[in-house]
């Protein structure tokens, strides 16, 4: 079935970085552009970032520009997020999300990871 | 950014009510409106796009309806297990914005 599992959460310290990954199975990854989308505990939905189905165009929340890089493998079918100088208020749970429509940008989100938290504290 | 603000926040509501959510947007965004659904723990889940259009699975309870800044995510008949958090969505621009979020509670 269609299927997205994200890893590489953790504890970092401030300043510090962090790679997640998103791993797709059950759909043709290569044809399908990906967001993250994060949520601080008890907080609302923020959008991240996004990449085209082949990475010809990304896109970044004002509040990670310069700081974050999505990027993906598609002979690998994962999705990845580099986090740098990490901060305290980049504390959330981070979600990973398919394109409803083939090749498309501008679409709903119809498929969903489970999520992966990640603190910054000291 | 598209500022997306949903009304109410929060309310109660009663199994077998019909319930009304709005989503306003800060300027005009044609039918690209997104709802979702979340339940405490997990990721949310697609319930309408294109403003109306119903996600493949979701029940017929569940429709959406508006266009430009102004629109409605309904719940004909509120059943147990709709007591959730709903988001509205914008993807009109390359700067996708959710609301706020409305939190059903159970009265």
């Amino acid at each position: 079935q269609v299927q997205l599992v994200e890893s590489g959460g953790g504890v970092v310290q401030p300043g510090g970085s962090l790679r997640l990954s998103c791993a797709a199975s059950g759909f043709t990854f290569s044809s399908y552009g990906m967001h993250w989308v994060r949520q601080a505990p008890g907080k609302g939905l923020e959008w991240v970032a996004f990449i085209r189905y082949d990475g010809s165009n990304k896109y970044y929340a004002d509040s990670v520009k310069g700081r974050f890089t999505i990027s993906r493998d598609n002979s690998k079918n994962t999705l990845y997020l580099q986090m740098n100088s990490l901060r305290a208020e980049d504390t959330a749970v981070y979600y990973c999300a398919k394109v409803r429509g083939t090749l498309r940008a501008r679409d709903a989100f119809d498929i969903w990871g489970q999520g992966t938290m990640v603190t910054v504290s000291s | 950014a598209i500022r997306m603000t949903q009304s109410p926040s929060s309310f109660s509501a009663s199994t077998g009510d019909r319930v009304t959510i709005t989503c306003r947007a800060s300027q005009g965004i044609s039918s690209y409106l997104a709802w979702y659904q979340q339940k405490p723990g997990k990721a949310p889940k697609l319930l309408i796009y294109a403003a109306s259009t119903l996600q493949s699975g979701v029940p017929s309870r569940f429709s959406g309806s508006g266009s430009g800044t102004d629109f409605t995510l309904t719940i004909s008949c509120l059943q147990s297990e709709d007591f959730a958090t709903y988001y509205c969505q914008q993807y009109y621009s390359y700067s996708w914005t959710f609301g706020q979020g409305t939190k059903v509670e159970i009265k």
